[in-house]
Order: C-alpha cells, then sequence, then structure tokens
C-alpha cells in the first residue's frame, strides 16, 4: 500500500485561534484527498473532498468558512480550522485516493490522524 | 445515498476462536467496493480486506474471510483464530470513485 502522513499528530490550541492540518502522500501523487472527522467512539464523518487545483467540495452541514482546505499539489491537501472554538476538538483523518494506475480497487490510504484539543 | 449498517455496536470472542461481524448496506451503484478496516487504539485506519462488487467469489486474506450476498447487500466478515491484536473497531464501508460511506462500527473484543 501507500503511505500518507499527517501533521501534527496531536495540537492544543486556544479558543478563537487558526490550526492548520497537513495531509501527504509520500510515495504516489493523489487524485483526490479526503478530509473526516471522528468522535470517540463513533463512525468517519466526511467533511469534504479535494481536488487538487480546484475548490473542495464540502459535504452538507459542513462549514466552509471554518473549515478551510485548500489542495496546493497531487501530495499535499491542508486543512485549516478557523476561529477554533471547544466544540472543533476531535479526531481529523485525511486519506489519499488515485483513479486506477498502481492501486485500481478504490482504495483510500489513510493518514494517521490528528487530536485536535480546543481550550 | 448509500447507507451502511453495522448491527453490532460490540463483539467479544475468546482467543482462537472465530467471530463474525455483520454489515448490510444499501446503494443503487451496479460498480462498486467494498472494505473492512481496522482502527485499534491508536486509531490508524488499516485495510483488511476488500472485495469488488463485480466478483462473485467471496475474498479472503489470511485468517480473514468475507460472505459477500451481492443480492441481499451483505458483507460479512469473519476472523478466524482470533487473536489478541484483532481487539479494535472495525467499519464496513461501501465505496464508489473514492468516495466511501462508513458503517457506525464494531467494537471488538478478543479475550484471553
Amino acid at each position: 500500500g501507500a503511505v500518507v502522513s499527517q501533521h501534527p499528530s496531536w495540537v492544543i490550541c486556544k479558543s478563537g485561534t487558526s490550526v492548520k492540518i497537513e495531509c501527504r502522500s509520500l510515495d504516489f501523487q493523489a487524485t483526490t484527498m479526503f478530509w473526516y472527522r471522528q468522535f470517540p467512539k463513533q463512525s468517519l464523518m466526511l467533511m469534504a473532498t479535494s481536488n487538487e487545483g480546484s475548490k473542495a467540495t464540502y459535504e452538507q452541514g459542513v462549514e466552509k468558512d471554518k473549515f478551510l482546505i485548500n489542495h496546493a499539489s497531487l501530495t499535499l491537501s491542508t486543512l485549516t480550522v478557523t476561529s477554533a472554538h471547544p466544540e472543533d476538538s476531535s479526531f481529523y483523518i485525511c486519506s489519499a485516493f488515485i483513479t486506477g494506475g498502481p492501486f485500481p480497487y478504490n482504495e483510500q490510504f489513510f493518514g494517521p490522524g490528528t487530536r485536535l484539543t480546543v481550550l | 445515498a448509500q447507507t451502511v449498517t453495522q448491527s453490532q455496536p460490540e463483539m467479544s470472542v475468546q482467543e482462537a476462536e472465530t467471530v463474525t461481524l455483520s454489515c448490510t448496506y444499501d446503494t443503487s451503484e451496479s460498480n462498486y467496493y467494498l472494505f473492512w478496516y481496522k482502527q485499534p487504539p491508536s486509531r490508524q485506519m488499516i485495510l483488511v480486506i476488500r472485495q469488488e462488487a463485480y466478483k462473485q467469489q467471496n475474498a479472503t486474506e489470511n485468517r480473514f474471510s468475507v460472505n459477500f450476498q451481492k443480492a441481499a447487500k451483505s458483507f460479512s466478515l469473519k476472523i478466524s483464530d482470533s487473536q489478541l491484536g484483532d481487539t479494535a473497531m472495525y467499519f464496513c464501508a461501501h465505496t464508489n470513485a473514492g468516495k466511501s460511506t462508513f458503517g457506525d462500527g464494531t467494537t471488538l473484543t478478543v479475550k484471553p
């Protein structure tokens, strides 16, 4: 399989500040990257779909002005949580996907996740 | 829209025994993939097994196998010879064009 990294793995910030999370595909160029949010003992909730060079597509109910996604290259997508509040505290997971190529099975490759705590 | 249902929030099994996790899904698509993922306490999502919907043969990966019933839209996971390291949350996922819909998960505990 392929490797996806996320940075940072854990971040604590004060309410009102912004936090940027990076997602990188290390050994392949991702057609698409996805951003998920996960609360403890719950499922992954898709927040947005990110394609290189185009605007992200947000799922219903996700505030695009709060969760800014930039997909600057085929190996990097960033999620910025703007004006973070305690209710934004969660585990954020990215995944990378490539159409066809060496991975023909519609498989997503997941990053290790980022734990965000907003005080 | 796709939906994925895992009806067993928690399960437990004795070490070395066999356990089956259930998953049903609903989709109007004809081409799709189904996956089982494992999420241990580290929370890294790990692929357990995949199944292409156009293949009738059930996928197997060592101790893990699936029972794929396309007409019934059922995709259960069987874990044989359960090991302590299998303790984790397991998610069933329906995927098309890379976009996945996940079930709510089943927390599996393997007891010594």
